[in-house]
């Protein structure tokens, strides 16, 4: 069964430094999308960034970046000048990539940035 | 456009009843999962329905149950609620499995609590 783990429940960073967000998941598929989503507190979650597993090439949407390693089934976010916004909880996330299977969400990290 | 929208946004029930909880996806999305998230169980995934049928089911009980309509609106039910049944219950709609890299709109949330 597919899984998705991110070992720092917490982090903080300061304001304009750079942090980066770590997950790793299990699977044995090829071909796959993973995610991540950013849930600010008492807002809607948001798409982040997207990255398909046969791309090699990093996504990247602004500030934020990803270090996609597949044969090492880790998918890291780096934020880049984080701003007070960039608080919320940040899930990662994965899915086949094929029709009526379910997203697996990691347990979230709680990102604070300190001012 | 219209965001995804549920409804009610707030719910408190006793042990035993039922309920029922609304999701409008975005106009033109004819794909909606829903998701129960909890702080120790995180975010599981409940079902998910695609023109009127459902395509993918967690591992829920019988008690959960859903439905679509003609207009991609969709409900979901709980029966005999149980206090474990206390958390956020997300709605996400996407325009159809596969397009659009497989992303998710989520709404607000329905936060359910059993008493």
């Amino acid at each position: 069964a597919q899984t998705v783990t991110q070992s720092q429940p917490e982090m903080s960073v300061q304001e304009a430094e750079t942090v980066t967000l770590s997950c790793t998941y299990d699977t044995s598929e090829s071909d796959y999308y993973l995610f991540w989503y950013k849930q600010p507190p008492s807002r809607q979650m948001i798409l982040v960034i997207r990255q398909e597993a046969y791309k090699q090439q990093n996504a990247t949407e602004n500030r934020f970046s990803v270090n996609f390693q597949k044969a090492a089934k880790s998918f890291s976010l780096k934020i880049s000048d984080s701003q007070l916004g960039d608080a919320a909880m940040y899930f990662c996330a994965y899915r086949r990539a094929t029709s009526y299977d379910k997203v697996i969400f990691g347990p979230g990290t709680s990102l604070s940035v300190i001012p | 456009k219209a965001g995804v929208t549920q409804t009610p946004r707030y719910l408190i029930k006793t042990r035993g009843q039922q309920v029922t909880l609304s999701c409008s996806p975005i106009s033109g999305h004819r794909s909606v999962s829903w998701y129960q998230q909890t702080p120790g169980q995180g975010l599981q995934f409940l079902f998910e329905y695609f023109s009127e049928t459902q395509r993918n089911k967690g591992n829920f009980p019988g008690r959960f149950s859903g439905r679509q309509f003609s207009n991609s609106r969709s409900e979901m039910n709980v029966s005999t609620l149980e206090l474990g049944d206390s958390a956020l219950y997300l709605c996400a709609s996407s325009v159809s499995p596969g397009l659009q890299g497989w992303e998710q709109f989520f709404g607000p949330g329905t936060r359910l609590t059993v008493l």
